[in-house]
């Protein structure tokens, strides 16, 4: 069974740094896709950046960008140029090639301080 | 294009009750998922709908059921209502004849008495 782990409940930051949310996994399989999805107040989750697990490459969308290290089973997000807008609860997820369900960790409430 | 929506915003039922969720996917999508978060948790997976028919369902109870609609909509259904079913419940669309991400609908806050 597929686990994701977000040992940060909680975190904050200046607005305009930098700020590194940190994600684990555990999976047996070898193809997959990895999601860091935002939760604002407002409810509506939010996908912020995806990675597919055969690229080595890590994804960037703008201020964000991500650290994957398969062996390691880790998934990062980094936000840079942190917004107050980027106050918001973010999940790690998961999702085995097409399965098309997702599998997510507990969330990071992170709080950008103006 | 319009986006995922479900109805109603909020809810509040009695246990033992029975409750109906509606969730509208997003134009041009044809699978649905279901998802249950509870407060302070991460969604948990429910089960998905593609072409009308249940395609894969998480560890939930068979009083959990659902169904999808020609037109992709879909209903998520639980009777027997537990004060643990208190919670939000998402819906997300997506086409899955090829790959695209999953279009979260706003949630359905379900608190049972």
């Amino acid at each position: 069974a597929q686990t994701v782990t977000q040992s940060q409940p909680e975190m904050s930051v200046q607005e305009a740094e930098t700020v590194t949310l940190s994600c684990t996994y555990d999976t047996s399989e070898n193809n997959y896709y990895l999601f860091w999805y935002k939760q604002p107040p407002s409810r509506q989750m939010i996908l912020v950046i995806r990675q597919e697990a055969y690229k080595q490459q890590n994804a960037t969308e703008n201020r964000f960008s991500v650290n994957f290290q398969k062996a390691a089973k880790s998934f990062s997000l980094k936000i840079s140029d942190s917004q107050l807008g980027d106050t918001a609860m973010y999940f790690c997820a998961f999702e085995e090639t097409g399965a098309n369900n997702l599998f997510f960790g507990t969330g990071t409430r992170l709080t950008v301080i103006p | 294009e319009t986006g995922v929506t479900q109805s109603p915003t909020h809810l509040i039922k009695t246990r033992g009750q029975q409750v109906t969720l509606r969730c509208s996917s997003q134009s041009g999508h044809n699978t649905v998922s279901w998802y249950q978060q509870a407060l302070g948790q991460g969604p948990q997976f429910i089960f998905q709908y593609y072409r009308e028919e249940e395609n894969g369902r998480g560890n939930f109870p068979p009083r959990f059921s659902g169904l999808q609609f020609p037109n992709y909509s879909s209903e998520l259904n639980v009777n027997a209502l537990e004060l643990d079913d208190s919670a939000l419940y998402l819906c997300a669309s997506s086409h899955r004849d090829y790959y695209n991400e999953q279009f979260f609908g706003p949630g359905t806050r379900l608190t049972v008495l």
